[in-house]
């Protein structure tokens, strides 16, 4: 049956809003890190990725920040679209092989 | 490029059964391979990573014996479920990174639901 007492934390915005979902890793050690996008019923789907040495990185549409000193990693969508409505989690590499997963942010777009 | 299939998407079977789960990297070769786990609002429990020629890896509190995983090939790994119970119902999902793959993305199934009754 299905848990109790588990739900995301979701973010709401509305269509044409820019987003931001945060992160707190856990390892200091980690020194790379990915945001990926996970649709109902389907596998985890590669959005941006960040090596320790850098804070900043942008795609298109998208940016993510890396904040080590506080273990914060943030992902920013702009121009929020219908289409980007998923759970998004990020992901660290304590090891050079082990990726780590985060708790997961839904996202919601509203019309 | 750098897609990852695994099959079947979807199977239920009785209590008691072994299932087998296939994951393939299909325009990429891969070393190694991960299985996680994904219960329903959950994220992404790392079950064992799938070395190819060699023995998996398995995470703290996975049994070996209950998930077995095969990695015969550089584009295959399988991971069977043995004497399936409701329990084992969820969400199985595999990755693959690529040869030269020292920090460099994971690459996603797109996952097999197992319901077990």
């Amino acid at each position: 049956g299905e848990s109790v007492g588990l739900h995301l934390p979701t973010l709401s915005v509305q269509e044409g809003d820019n987003s931001i979902i945060n992160c707190a890793y856990s390892n200091s050690a980690s020194d790379y890190f990915i945001w990926y996008k996970q649709e109902s019923g389907k596998g985890p789907q590669f959005i941006i990725d960040i090596r320790s040495n850098m804070d900043k990185r942008q795609g298109q549409r998208v940016t993510v920040l890396l904040n080590k000193t506080v273990k914060h990693l943030s992902l920013q969508i702009a121009a929020t679209q219908p289409g980007d409505s998923a759970v998004y989690f990020c992901a660290e590499t304590p090891s050079s092989y082990k990726l780590i997963f985060g708790s997961g942010t839904r996202l919601l777009v509203r019309p | 490029g750098a897609v990852v299939s695994q099959h079947p998407s979807w199977v239920i079977c009785k209590s008691g059964t072994s299932v087998k789960i296939e994951c393939r990297s299909l325009d990429f070769q891969a070393t190694t391979m991960f299985w996680y786990r994904q219960f329903p609002k959950q994220s992404l429990m790392l079950m064992a990573t799938s070395n190819e020629g060699s023995k998996a890896t398995y995470e703290q509190g996975v049994e070996k014996d209950k998930f077995l995983i095969n990695h015969a090939s550089l584009t295959l790994s399988t991971l069977t479920v043995t004497s399936a119970h409701p329990e084992d119902s969820s969400f199985y999902i595999c990755s693959a990174r690529d040869l030269d793959g020292l920090n460099q993305p994971q690459h996603f199934g797109d996952g097999t639901r197992l319901s077990i009754l």
